[in-house]
């Protein structure tokens, strides 16, 4: 499979744990998005990486929000704390130009 | 501040019909416009693009619109077929020359009836 690969798929976790998502980009592309979806929503942006620079963050991720992509490959995602509002769908995207290509997503559902 | 405005929010068509998605921007700095196609529990998938240079781009039954001047573009579904229900999301970037992040729209549920 050679495309963007999100795991875990699903994520329940109790409010105040902490969970850590993965994001494997497609082969070569230097460049990696993280997105956020809610329900009836369109992704909104929250970071991006060129190779395993952090080059822009959002407003939107709080100081509980980390992100690291160590080599420039594969990135990962680390929400502290979880609140109830963290629920959501997680995706993530590369791309080598303007064409981005998102992987499925890891829905995470804090009880 | 919503950058990409889209409408309708949601849209019923019989099979065979068209689909008409509108989308309209703000800001004159996007030059890249790309329309995403999500299925439940999927990510958005790339359908089709187009840059402000043309006014037009036909890929199979998909087509879309570009008017510069209003800032405005939207997506014609031809001949919809159930297949094709989903929910759409059109989006712009400023990133045709180097990077930047895609703003997306808040969406539009499609559901093509039989």
């Amino acid at each position: 499979d050679t495309g963007v690969s999100q795991n875990p798929r699903h994520k329940i976790t109790k409010r105040g744990q902490n969970v850590t998502f993965r994001c494997d980009p497609i082969s070569e592309h230097n460049r990696l998005y993280w997105y956020r979806q809610t329900l009836g929503q369109g992704p909104e942006f929250l970071t991006y990486f060129q190779n395993e620079a952090q080059l822009e963050k959002s407003r939107l991720l709080s100081d509980r929000f980390s992100a690291e992509r160590p080599k420039g490959s594969f990135s990962t995602l680390e929400i502290q704390r979880t609140e109830q509002g963290d629920s959501a769908m997680y995706l993530c995207a590369s791309s080598v130009d303007t064409e981005a290509f998102f992987g499925q997503g890891t829905r995470l559902t804090v009880v | 501040q919503q950058q990409v405005k889209q409408s309708p929010q949601s849209l019923i068509v019989q099979k065979g019909g068209i689909s008409i998605i509108n989308c309209a921007y703000e800001n004159t700095a996007f030059d890249y416009f790309p329309w995403y196609q999500q299925f439940p529990g999927k990510g958005p998938a790339l359908l089709i693009a187009i840059r402000p240079d043309v006014s037009e781009k036909k890929e199979g039954r998909f087509t879309i619109s570009f008017n510069k001047s209003a800032k405005q573009f939207s997506l014609h579904i031809m001949d919809s077929q159930p297949g094709d229900s989903a929910t759409y999301f059109c989006a712009a970037s400023k990133g045709r020359t180097s990077y930047d992040k895609v703003i997306f729209g808040p969406g539009t549920s499609l559901s093509v009836i039989p």
